[in-house]
């Protein structure tokens, strides 16, 4: 069973460039996240999907789009990445937004732009 | 946002059990009290959570307080591959996501 998988793992790229980073779930979970993690922070919430065509914003979404088509995938794409981007990207789901539910991360990509 | 504070950091030996500690003073009486530990490198991976019992499973033990205020995750028998940081975060009602703090290193000696 593949879970939560992302890609790609590693990225460089320009500033002023477009990315995206890939998330794919095969639980057909309903919630999708996608989380940025730097070194003296924690893990911060970029924005979030509730179900296909949901999507809302959470700590930090400025400098990032999100679209979900699809209950399997939910891409985050950076329209104009900057040096400030660089950090470790995580994607998560869960089947509720419930208290007691748990959130499975992916591997993660880790993203530098010069 | 009710939140947790752990230590920075802590040591054990290699087959000895651990105890991982977390104070959560603000918690309210509908937060779950989830463990979550991320291996070098790797995404944050859930260990156990809880509401007021103590719970069991596989991985871990969670010990949570009888005042709710506190809680411990209890690690066995620590093995060199349960080197890692590991996070309590309470899960409130109306919050979508996880509020990750700095969480706790753990290093294992062998």
């Amino acid at each position: 069973d593949a879970g939560i998988t992302q890609s790609p793992r590693y990225k460089i790229t320009e500033t002023g460039r477009q990315v995206t980073l890939m998330c794919h779930q095969t639980w057909s979970h309903s919630y999708m996240f996608w989380y940025r993690q730097d070194l003296g922070h924690g893990l911060r919430l970029i924005y979030y999907s509730a179900a296909a065509d949901i999507t809302d914003k959470g700590e930090v979404p400025d400098g990032y789009v999100v679209s979900r088509s699809k209950t399997e995938n939910f891409p985050l794409t950076l329209e104009s990445a900057t040096r400030s981007q660089t950090s470790v990207y995580f994607c998560a789901s869960s089947q509720t937004s419930g208290t007691a539910d748990t959130q499975y991360f992916g591997p993660g990509t880790r993203l530098t732009v010069l | 946002d009710a939140k947790t504070t752990q230590p920075n950091s802590m040591e054990s030996n290699e087959e000895e059990p651990v105890h991982l500690p977390c104070n959560h003073s603000t918690i309210s009486g509908t937060d779950y009290i989830h463990w979550y530990r991320q291996l070098p490198s790797q995404g944050p991976e859930y260990v156990i959570h809880g509401l007021t019992s103590n719970v069991n499973n596989r991985m871990a033990s969670l010990a949570i307080a009888e005042d709710r205020k506190s809680s411990t995750l209890i690690l066995h028998r620590a093995t060199l591959r349960d080197a890692a940081v590991y996070y309590c975060i309470l899960r409130t009602y109306y919050g979508q996501n996880f509020v990750f703090g700095p969480g706790t290193r753990l290093s294992v000696l062998p």
